[in-house]
């Protein structure tokens, strides 16, 4: 059964910075692109990232671009998202997500997500 | 990039049939076949229906189905059932090598 579990979400102050864990089992985590989707409180979804199976091939929304960084450890089954210089914008549950298919990196099967709050 | 287009709302009764559409334009929508539909409903993560414009993920029922013309997709549900009530939101690849998601819809079983 494919498992996703978020972690490191939390309080911080704007300007700081955070950062995200998905742990993933259930399937070949090396052999999957990954994504990170964000929802902000009562909003819709809004693509943050996506990263290819061996990390070659990365790609950013241009809210989160030079500020956020995704990242993987293949060995550890574990994807991450490093957040630097955040804005109370940057609010809201923060999903992983495996792609749906190898010809679609898409958004497929999510995990159950991870709060951010940034505020002074 | 801008959010796809869907309406705020739409409601049928139970064993009706609905339509939810998604506006993009000629870069992402109209330009790939590379459409998702998701639904969600209140405090859970969201689940994929539709991929690829008309495919169904594992496990969904044959009453949901998808489909594009230009640059406009849709998601159809039939034989409304209670359960169906909730959100849902569509999302496409983009000539820019990201992903849009639409606004969301509603989704009420009267």
């Amino acid at each position: 059964e494919v498992q996703l579990l978020e972690s490191g979400g939390g309080f911080v102050q704007p300007g700081g910075s955070l950062r995200l864990s998905c742990a993933t089992s259930g399937f070949t985590f090396s052999n999957y692109a990954m994504n990170w989707v964000r929802q902000a409180p009562g909003k819709g979804l809004e693509w943050v990232s996506t990263i290819s199976d061996s990390a070659v091939y990365i790609y950013y929304a241009d809210s989160v671009k030079g500020r956020f960084t995704v990242s993987r450890d293949n060995s550890k089954n574990t994807l991450y998202l490093h957040m630097n210089s955040l804005r109370a914008e940057d609010t809201a549950v923060y999903y992983c997500a495996k792609e749906i298919r190898n010809t679609n990196w898409g958004p497929g099967y999510w995990g159950q997500g991870t709060l951010v709050t940034v505020s002074s | 990039q801008s959010a796809l287009t869907q309406p705020a709302s739409v409601s049928g009764s139970p064993g009706q049939s609905i339509t939810i559409s998604c506006t993009g334009t000629s870069s992402d929508v109209g330009a790939y076949n590379h459409v998702s539909w998701y639904q969600q409903h209140p405090g859970k993560a969201p689940k994929l229906m539709i991929y690829d414009v008309n495919n169904r993920a594992s496990g969904v029922s044959y009453r949901f189905s998808g489909s594009k013309s230009g640059s406009t997709a849709s998601l159809s549900i039939s034989g409304l059932q209670a359960e169906d009530e909730a959100d849902y939101y569509c999302s496409s690849y983009t000539r820019s090598s990201t992903w849009v998601f639409g606004g969301g819809t509603k989704l009420t079983v009267l």
